[in-house]
């Protein structure tokens, strides 16, 4: 049973470029999240999908958006990158009734 | 605003000593606890998850404590070895809808051979 599965790995863009992230959920999940984790931070809630719509949202501009697709896979977008985007962005999926969470492996963003 | 701390921030210890981490949070209406390990540059694997309705949870060498009231959780780990070196993180959803998780910034665990 696969678990969470983010791609790419690893990335590197330029300031002022656009990036999509990519996450399959782990099978039987329907809701997704997305976090941002600075090196040496713990990680910090971006937003949540449920059933294709942004559920609940966090303290991100404008330039961090998402979309869930039907099969639960979602994707993250991040506008005009900064020099600050640079983490690593976890996603997240649960099953419908709110049991564990389980992460990917993460990509790792960096911003030159 | 929930607000997560976890203390003590690195740990150094060797080789088959037990230790506690400790985690606590500042509003006690949460709907679960979740503890992570983090290895580093990688994801986060769930180690164990505590209801709020709950007091412990044990697996194998690790066991998680929950006080809801105080807002105190520990992690208690058994006869370490080098292979728990990681940072171990706590998460906590909020009671009304056990979504959006809030993180402490963990503990870095190293263990000596």
């Amino acid at each position: 049973d696969a678990g969470v599965t983010q791609s790419p790995t690893h990335l590197i863009k330029t300031r002022g470029q656009q990036v999509t992230l990519r996450c399959s959920p782990k099978s039987g999940h329907d809701t997704v999240s997305w976090y941002q984790q600075a090196l040496g931070q713990g990680p910090q809630f971006i937003f949540q999908y449920y059933e294709e719509e942004e559920r609940q949202r966090g303290n991100f501009p404008d330039r961090f958006s998402g979309h869930q697709f039907p099969n639960y896979s979602s994707e993250l977008n991040v506008n005009a990158l900064l020099l600050g985007d640079s983490a690593l962005y976890l996603c997240a999926s649960s099953p419908p009734s709110w049991g564990p969470y389980t992460f990917g492996s993460g990509t790792r963003l960096t911003v030159v | 605003k929930q607000e997560v701390t976890q203390i003590p921030a690195a740990l150094s210890v060797p080789e088959g000593e037990n230790l506690v981490l400790n985690c606590s949070f500042t509003d006690s209406a949460i709907y679960n606890l979740q503890w992570f390990r983090q290895d580093p540059g990688k994801g986060l694997t769930s180690l164990l998850l505590i209801q709020s309705s709950q007091r412990e949870q044990t697996s194998g060498r690790l066991n998680a404590s929950l006080d809801k009231s105080s807002g105190r959780s520990t992690l208690y780990i058994a006869a370490s070895q080098p292979g728990d070196s990681a940072t171990y993180l706590c998460a906590v959803p909020p009671e009304t809808s056990g979504s959006r998780l809030t993180f402490g910034e963990g503990t870095q665990l190293t263990v000596n051979p």
